[in-house]
């Protein structure tokens, strides 16, 4: 089965600090990246795709290391609300292998 | 545009009862999903579905069966609920290989 990992944390961080983390996957032919946002008890919604370019939007940046085999997301000026779990989707076509969910990265903004 | 809608939203069941729960998207993709979460954990497949008339079995498939007879229309059946199945349960569609995936609000599911 192809692999999608990260490192759960959680990551305590204060309330206008920069955080960053990656996410490792293993099927090289992977065609799609996504970072999506998970609030408790909501549905996965989501943040910003990745591009092989890199993307900005506004405080939140994603890039792609295709060599590596790795997505990482920075958050700038983290505010409070940016408190929740950050989930790495990868999509290699759909199906049951296509399209696989990292178990998440748990993110806290304290004050 | 109402994106991927399920129902119900909530439901209590009793062991050994039955119910489907209801996935529809208005939004023409060709693939569904369905997912279970639980406290704490990932997002694990249930079964998925890469067309009209399609099923296959993902991760945790036992306990569930699922029917797509209509593009739009993704159904999981319980056929004799387990408190194993107490779980939030959620649908997920997208067009291609490409394109963002959608999410359903959540079935929250009880079985005492």
């Amino acid at each position: 089965r192809k692999e999608v990992e990260q490192d759960p944390g959680p990551f305590n961080v204060p309330e206008g600090a920069t955080v960053a983390f990656n996410c490792t996957y293993s099927n090289s032919a992977s065609q799609s990246f996504f970072w999506y946002r998970q609030d408790c008890r909501k549905e996965p919604k989501l943040l910003m795709s990745v591009y092989s370019s890199g993307n900005e939007d506004g405080r939140f940046t994603a890039q792609l290391n295709r060599a590596s085999q790795y997505i990482s997301l920075l958050i700038r000026d983290s505010k409070l609300s940016d408190s929740a779990t950050y989930l790495c989707v990868v999509n290699s076509g759909g199906g049951a292998d296509g399209l696989t969910f990292g178990k998440g990265t748990h993110l806290i903004i304290q004050p | 545009n109402a994106g991927v809608t399920q129902t119900p939203k909530f439901r209590v069941l009793k062991t050994g009862q039955s119910m489907t729960l209801l996935c529809a998207q208005d939004m023409n993709h060709e693939y569904m999903y369905w997912y279970r979460q639980d406290p704490g954990m990932g997002l694990r497949l249930i079964h998925y579905s890469v067309g009209e008339g399609t099923t296959a079995k993902g991760e945790v498939p036992d306990g569930y069966n699922v029917s797509r007879l209509k593009k739009q229309n993704f159904l999981l059946g319980l056929e004799s609920a387990a408190p194993s199945q107490t779980s939030v349960y959620f649908c997920a569609s997208h067009r291609d290989s490409g394109n963002t995936i959608y999410f359903g609000e959540g079935s929250w599911l009880t079985v005492v």
